[in-house]
């Protein structure tokens, strides 16, 4: 079955810089790539995703990457404020199932 | 649009109990739901996927008789969490994908976190 690694597992960054999150997949058959954000507590929320057949997307700070061959895919976060604090999840879906990479907490310092 | 509603929020009973959760779409059909358990600290471990009028599938090492599962609609699935125990305490999380297909995204319900005593 798929299998998806995510790193870092923490990730501290000063206002303003930009984060970088990167997961890898197992499974080439798998064909999109969401990510969630995840405050404590709370549901995960999608921020973007990416199918197989592009390479790159953008939604003003957020894009994300996806190379296929390689199998992994990153998030890309841009001039960070400290409402970007979160849980970051990667995941891949295959046929019916999303599989999630383990979870990056990302803290965004003032 | 596309809002999964899940009840309850919080859950607290005695070892033994068992506890129904609710999952519901809100504003569209889903024939397909999905139920995760996440531990503190851990990712989303998906547990079943349950379909509207067929048996859930479970992934393997999650005891069907255990976290029992039912999708008697296209907006509700629920899961029984039978003769809970402290070991199953967690944070339980449905979601659920529209009717469109596989290529849909999934939208997640508010998670109820269950504590077993």
């Amino acid at each position: 079955g798929e299998n998806v690694e995510q790193h870092p597992s923490t990730l501290s960054v000063q206002e303003g810089d930009s984060a970088v999150i990167k997961c890898t997949y197992s499974d080439s058959a798998s064909n999109y790539f969401p990510w969630y954000k995840q405050e404590l507590g709370k549901r995960p929320q999608l921020i973007i995703d990416i199918r197989s057949n592009v390479g790159e997307k953008k939604d003003q700070r957020i894009a994300v990457t996806l190379n296929k061959t390689a199998k992994h895919f990153s998030l890309h976060i841009t001039e960070t404020q400290p409402e970007d604090s979160a849980v970051y999840f990667c995941a891949a879906r295959n046929t019916d199932k999303l599989i999630f990479g383990t979870g990056t907490r990302l803290q965004v310092f003032p | 649009g596309a809002v999964v509603s899940q009840h309850p929020s919080w859950v607290i009973c005695k070892s033994g109990t068992s506890v129904k959760i609710e999952c519901r779409s809100l504003d569209f059909q889903a024939t397909t739901m999905f139920w995760y358990r996440q531990f503190p600290k851990q990712s989303l471990m998906l547990m079943a996927t349950s379909n509207e009028g067929s048996k859930a599938t479970y992934e393997q090492g999650v005891e069907k008789d255990k976290f029992l599962i039912n999708h008697a609609s296209l907006t509700l699935s629920t899961l029984t969490v039978t003769s809970a125990h402290p070991e199953d305490s967690s944070f339980y999380i449905c979601s659920a994908r529209g009717d469109s297909g596989w290529s849909q995204p999934q939208h997640f319900g508010d998670g109820t976190r269950l504590s077993i005593l």
